[in-house]
């Protein structure tokens, strides 16, 4: 069946680095996408979200990059830090009447000071 | 904090029995969505109220059931235990039902014995 993947499972990097996080979707339908953060314990809690119409949205130190030719799906952080340490998923909504959302297995991603 | 809350946090059942999990939503919010997380994964639809009917479901056998309350409450409800539904349960809360933000709660951590 479709899914959204990760690329890389685990994404080790310096504090004060950049940080890439790619995921790769397999929906053609798909028309809203977006970035959760979980830490330890907690709930996947909203960083960004994208529309199919845009090709790239930034927020506060984080990007979107929506790819569509090749259904690929980035998340940018600036100036890593210590807490941006935990897991991170993409999501798709397919835009079938409901709000489901589609998860991948997720990135951990690991900040060293 | 997103306003969703869940409980229990934590809850120990044997296998066979039934669990119910609750969730209060964002005042306003008049949909809920429920999913899976198992350990190392991502989470995995279950089903979804809007205006206290179901409005969608995935891949989960008819033992998981759910209510929505007018109050923005709702209940997850899991009959027939089996070890395999050991996982975090987690509720998210959305305003409009369609590609809107969902902002997740806490979870629940459900052990099954």
């Amino acid at each position: 069946g479709e899914s959204v993947g990760l690329h890389l499972p685990t994404l080790s990097v310096q504090e004060g680095d950049n940080s890439i996080i790619n995921c790769a979707y397999s929906n053609s339908a798909s028309d809203y996408f977006i970035w959760y953060k979980q830490e330890s314990g907690k709930g996947p809690q909203f960083i960004i979200d994208i529309r199919s119409n845009m090709d790239k949205r930034q927020g506060q130190r984080v990007t979107v990059l929506l790819n569509k030719t090749v259904k690929h799906l980035s998340l940018q952080i600036a100036a890593t830090q210590p807490g941006d340490s935990a897991v991170y998923f993409c999501a798709e909504n397919m835009g079938s009447g409901y709000s489901t959302l589609t998860f991948g297995k997720g990135t951990m991603l690991l900040v060293s000071p | 904090e997103t306003g969703v809350t869940q409980s229990p946090t934590h809850l120990i059942k044997t296998r066979g029995q039934q669990v119910t999990l609750r969730c209060s939503s964002q005042s306003g919010h008049n949909t809920v969505s429920w999913y899976q997380q198992a350990l190392g994964q991502g989470p995995q639809f279950i089903f979804q109220y809007y205006r206290e009917e179901e409005n969608g479901r995935g891949n989960f056998p008819p033992r998981f059931s759910g209510l929505q309350f007018p109050n923005y409450s709702s209940e997850l409800n899991v009959n027939a235990l089996e070890l395999d539904d050991s996982a975090l349960y987690l509720c998210a809360s959305t305003l409009q039902g369609f590609q809107e933000t969902q902002y997740f709660g806490p979870g629940t951590r459900l052990l099954v014995l």
